[in-house]
């Protein structure tokens, strides 16, 4: 069954301090996604990696960091996390020019 | 720039009829895709169905289809027999590249 896994699903976290939200998938597809979404956004692209130590910063990168060290498994990580960072986080993986099948999203509280 | 409008903020329809979303977009390519997405009350993104340009007939799986108007620039989503399940949040977006782009969204309420 194609699955795309986040870690945590809720997360509640103080102002400077470091998050690290994870992300898998069984379906070894090489291009995975970072989004945030927040009311009245929509998604919004933070980082693209379209395949192991391949990372390239999507629309709004500023304040967050990834790491692909193998295939299926992709992680975010907000270094010293500000309150602006509370949102949902929602990973997504595809093949080069497939559909995007998506995690089910982490909601990150930064107080 | 590539750009895709979902006009309609909000519908709501009565159980077991049919609806249809609008999506319009706007592209230099000549070959793109283009999606529909779910998410639901409990924030999961679903993909519904795609519709690749160069195909001329309509996609449809289950009780989704598409009206691809390419002329127009127009992907519409029809659902039939609506069910309260449906009841969501619908997104409508276009490939660029690696990236998608997305509407705003429209929310959808299935009444009893």
């Amino acid at each position: 069954d194609m699955k795309v896994t986040q870690m945590p699903r809720y997360l509640i976290k103080r102002m400077g301090e470091n998050v690290l939200l994870e992300c898998g998938q069984d379906m070894s597809h090489e291009t995975m996604y970072w989004y945030r979404q927040d009311p009245g956004l929509g998604l919004q692209l933070i980082y693209i990696s379209y395949d192991v130590d391949s990372n390239s910063e999507g629309d709004i990168p500023k304040g967050y960091r990834v790491s692909r060290k193998k295939r299926e498994h992709f992680s975010l990580i907000l270094d010293s996390a500000k309150t602006n960072q509370t949102s949902v986080y929602f990973c997504a993986s595809s093949t080069s020019a497939e559909t995007l099948y998506f995690g089910s999203g982490t909601r990150l509280t930064v107080l | 720039a590539q750009k895709v409008t979902q006009t309609q903020t909000s519908i709501s329809v009565m159980e077991k009829t049919t609806v249809t979303m609008d999506c319009v977009y706007e592209t230099q390519d000549s070959s793109y895709f283009l999606f529909w997405y779910k998410q639901t009350a409990s924030g999961e993104i679903v993909f519904l169905i795609r519709q690749d340009s160069y195909k001329k007939e309509n996609a449809t799986v289950g009780h989704y289809s598409l009206n691809f108007q390419k002329p127009k620039s127009s992907i519409g989503l029809i659902i039939t027999a609506t069910q309260i399940e449906d009841s969501a949040v619908y997104f409508c977006a276009m490939r660029e590249n690696y990236q998608l782009i997305w509407g705003s969204g429209t929310k959808l309420i299935i009444k009893p």
